[in-house]
């Protein structure tokens, strides 16, 4: 199906693991991103990616590893997963063109005890 | 850095009447405003997207406008009904990113 993905849906993982929520989409949109989304904070960007092998830190970097060696695929990683990043991690996916909005992913629940 | 703030936090309102949501920016150098909506523990829907050379986009019985120069969107929706419940977020594209406000929590009572 077209579309973007997540996986997984839900998360638990203690503190200090190393946890990567993946993302695929199937539109080869150049533009990809991750974001969090916590109560008074709204969504913030974790990072994001303009094509293939570049991407770039947004708003909350710190903690997190990201790599795309395909367009169609951006995983994200907590290296070593602390109980504030306990969120929810939507992917988003976007045309090349400043003309073009998003689209996201359904979101995945992590949970860090 | 480019502040979006979106009043109210919460609206509630009986079946059938016709609101209005509010998102205001700092930064009016933006190529494009987003509305989403998102249902509780779900990921987020697109509703309707203006370009920053537009002034509103309709969508049945959704409309926004965007006046950039004043950084101010609204979203009309019109007879409202139950099925609108849900978180309304509007986000601005500037350069590299979109910058979210925290949403209004809309409840539509039947």
């Amino acid at each position: 199906d077209a579309g973007i993905t997540q996986s997984p849906r839900y998360k638990i993982t203690e503190t200090g693991r190393q946890v990567t929520l993946m993302c695929h989409q199937t539109w080869s949109h150049s533009y990809m991103f991750w974001y969090r989304q916590d109560l008074g904070h709204g969504l913030r960007l974790i990072y994001y990616s303009a094509a293939a092998d570049i991407t770039d830190k947004g708003e909350v970097p710190d903690g997190y590893v990201v790599s795309r060696s395909k367009t169609e695929n951006f995983p994200l990683t907590l290296e070593s997963a602390t109980r504030s990043q306990t969120s929810v991690y939507f992917c988003a996916s976007s045309e090349s063109s400043d003309i073009y909005g998003y689209t996201f992913g359904s979101g995945t629940r992590l949970t860090v005890v | 850095k480019q502040e979006v703030t979106q009043i109210p936090a919460a609206l509630s309102v009986p079946e059938g009447e016709n609101l209005v949501l509010n998102c205001s920016f700092t930064d009016s150098a933006i190529y494009n405003l987003q509305w989403f909506r998102q249902d509780p523990g779900k990921g987020l829907t697109s509703l309707l997207l203006i370009q920053s050379s537009q002034r509103e986009q309709t969508s049945g019985r959704l409309n926004a406008s965007l006046d950039k120069s004043s950084g101010r969107s609204t979203l009309y929706i019109a007879a409202s009904q139950p099925g609108d419940s849900a978180t309304y977020l509007c986000a601005v594209k500037g350069d590299n990113d979109m910058r979210f406000g925290a949403g209004t929590r809309l409840t539509v009572k039947p």
